[in-house]
């Protein structure tokens, strides 16, 4: 399967926890993005990358929250000191530069995280 | 925030009926895209239109797109149960995408 890959799907955590997620996008897409996503509602958008470089954080990315992409392959999400509210999916997407912003974000299947 | 809006929320149809679904959005695009999303899996990629264009077509599915409204529909035509899903509209803001809250439609054998 060549598609983006999350891992784990599934995470349960006590609140006040460190969790970490990992995103394998494709191989040769050099942009990736982390959405998070709540129960009936669309992903809200949290972060990008180009490459190593992370160009844009939400300000819904709060102190708690990093993300990282070394070598400009996979990357990493860690919550730290995780909250109830942090309960959701994450949804990481890849994409190739293409021209303009008509790239195709190729997404994956989300790592769902539940705070207890 | 969120800059498109789905309508209406939710949609139950027979197999072999047609679904529609409209999509609203605030400020000026140069596209608009439609995602597709089963129960808690990832997003699929349905369809992407310029804003030059006004209609799109892949396979069952047709997207317009009117730019003076702001708006965008989804037409599936011939439903079939595999169609049960959520559908989003996107639009680009940079590189970013920015979602509606979806459309679930639900397709009874």
């Amino acid at each position: 399967d060549t598609g983006v890959s999350q891992n784990p799907r599934h995470k349960i955590t006590k609140r006040g926890q460190n969790v970490t997620f990992r995103c394998d996008p494709i191989s040769e897409h050099n942009r990736l993005y982390w959405y998070r996503q709540t129960l009936g509602q669309g992903p809200e958008f949290l972060t990008y990358f180009q490459n190593e470089a992370q160009l844009e954080k939400s300000r819904l990315l709060s102190d708690r929250f990093s993300a990282e992409r070394p070598k400009g392959s996979f990357s990493t999400l860690e919550i730290q000191r995780t909250e109830q509210g942090d309960s959701a999916m994450y949804l990481c997407a890849s994409s190739s530069q293409g021209g303009g912003n008509t790239d195709t974000q190729y997404f994956g299947p989300g790592t769902r995280l539940t705070v207890l | 925030s969120q800059q498109g809006e789905e309508d209406p929320q939710a949609l139950s149809i027979q197999e072999g009926e047609n679904a529609t679904m409209n999509c609203s959005y605030k400020t000026s695009i140069n596209n608009l895209q439609w995602y597709r999303q089963n129960s808690g899996r990832g997003l699929v990629h349905l369809i992407l239109i310029r804003s030059n264009e006004r209609e799109k077509h892949s396979g069952r599915l047709r997207v317009t797109l009117d730019t003076s409204k702001k708006s965008s529909s989804l037409l599936i035509t011939a439903s079939r149960a595999a169609d049960t899903a959520s559908y989003f509209c996107a639009t680009p803001n940079d590189y970013k995408l920015s979602f509606g809250a979806g459309t679930t439609v639900t397709v009874r054998a």
